[in-house]
């Protein structure tokens, strides 16, 4: 497509389901990244892909969180298990080759109640 | 590790002021430096970027020069509309290709 794109564009949850985010890439961009943004906050770093691969999973809050990305182009966030304070709004970007920038997509507002 | 300082808001001007975002990073090597912008209900989007030292990224009158002595890529604009309103981002990209964000500058020009 001609942006990221990322399903759904809000989530409503209750507490302790799990949930899915997806995250369709810009055509042929090798790098892509999730982000968590809570109310009034900045950016948190969740994880990065180069490819297939997760070279940084530092960010990721909990063990709960899981992420993979398949085929180089899409991909999902997993979040088991949800409580309160993972309700925020998810940001996925995705970057070509080197010293290119990186697009970000409208992101998932995730409400969980 | 890597890490981006901005000056916290929220920042209120009028409109046609001089508008300063200062950032600040920490990184090893030589990162390409970054700032986006968030308008109200909208995603976040490049503003500008600089790749080496001294470098000076512009766009929509907004410019920041990459210092490296300074550790430092200020946000400037020499006059504000209110349609510059909106949430400001400095950020920074290391040879790893990891990017990191500062905590954002709320930006409210008042007519």
């Amino acid at each position: 497509g001609a942006g990221v794109s990322q399903s759904p564009s809000n989530k409503v949850t209750e507490k302790g389901k799990d949930v899915e985010l997806r995250c369709d890439p810009i055509s042929g961009h090798t790098a892509l990244y999730w982000y968590r943004q809570s109310l009034g906050q900045g950016l948190e770093f969740l994880i990065y892909f180069q490819g297939n691969s997760a070279p940084d999973k530092s960010g990721l809050p909990s063990d709960r969180f899981s992420a993979e990305r398949t085929g180089g182009s899409v991909s999902t966030l997993t979040i088991q298990r949800t409580q309160q304070e993972d309700s925020a709004v998810y940001l996925c970007a995705s970057r070509g080759g080197a010293n290119t920038e990186a697009f970000f997509g409208q992101g998932t507002r995730l409400t969980v109640v | 590790g890597n890490s981006v300082t901005q000056m916290e808001g929220p920042v209120t001007l009028s409109e046609e002021a001089f508008l300063t975002i200062n950032c600040t990073y920490t990184a090893t090597g030589y990162p390409s430096l970054f700032w986006y912008v968030q308008y109200p209900g909208e995603g976040l989007q490049l503003l500008l970027k600089a790749t080496k030292a001294d470098d000076k990224g512009s766009n929509k009158g907004f410019e920041a020069t990459y210092r490296k002595e300074t550790t430092s890529f200020h946000l400037e604009k020499g006059s504000v509309q209110v349609s510059d309103s909106a949430v400001y981002f400095c950020a920074l990209r290391n040879a790893g290709n990891m990017l990191t964000f500062g905590g954002g500058t709320r930006l409210m020009v008042k007519p």
